[in-house]
């Protein structure tokens, strides 16, 4: 059974930093491009960020792009999101999925939640 | 990047009806079209993928079609349990935006 179980949200400050963790288990992880999704309380889904199977390429959404940085590390089947210079819109309940063979979003943890305030 | 329209936001319908929820890209993405629900407090689940394609152990009541920038999401006949949120996602490229959802409330 794929489990993917995110850590790491806090309550930040604005501009300050956090790091959340996905851990990955019941597959191969090392095989599979992963992805952060996040949803405002309230909103919408948005993709955030990729970071393919081998680690050679990532993506990242505008608003993200320059202050989050996506990295996985294959020994520990674990993915990582650094985010820096925080904002209060980024607050989110932030999911780790699963991209599968045919390039879908199928599996998704229960996400963590980060809250930019003062 | 190429922009998502869903509609409509919301929409109330009956046990039995069929509903039908659209998004519409601006760029062409071939059938590269996902659509999610989401019931409120849990994680999205994968409906359809390949804007056609059911996902296993998804009721057949629900459909997919489309292709190009124009594509549907059906239930036909709605059930208690379909009340949630739906959105599509285009993924033929990043960034692998969303729609903004629908909204579904089962009277």
């Amino acid at each position: 059974e794929v489990q993917l179980v995110e850590s790491g949200g806090a309550v930040v400050q604005p501009g300050g930093s956090l790091r959340l963790s996905c851990l990955a288990s019941g597959f191969t992880f090392e095989d599979y491009t992963m992805h952060w999704v996040r949803q405002a309380p309230g909103r919408g889904l948005q993709w955030v960020s990729l970071l393919n199977w081998n680690g050679h390429s990532t993506y990242y959404e505008d608003s993200v792009k320059g202050r989050f940085t996506i990295s996985r590390d294959d020994s520990k089947n674990s993915l990582y999101l650094d985010m820096n210079s925080l904002r209060t819109e980024d607050t989110a309940l932030y999911y780790c999925v699963r991209e599968t063979a045919q390039l879908v979003l199928e599996d998704w943890g229960q996400g963590t939640l980060v809250t930019v305030s003062s | 990047d190429i922009q998502m329209t869903q509609s409509p936001s919301s929409l109330s319908a009956s046990v039995g009806d069929r509903v039908t929820i659209t998004c519409r890209t601006s760029r062409p993405i071939v059938t590269f079209l996902a659509w999610f629900q989401q019931i409120p407090g849990k994680a999205p689940k994968l409906l359809i993928s390949a804007a056609s394609t059911l996902q296993s152990g998804v009721p057949s009541r629900f459909s997919g079609s489309g292709s190009g920038t124009d594509f549907t999401l059906t239930i036909s006949g709605l059930q208690p349990e379909d009340a949630a949120t739906y959105y599509c996602q285009k993924y033929n490229s990043a960034p692998h935006t969303f729609g903004q959802g629908t909204k579904v409330e089962v009277k």
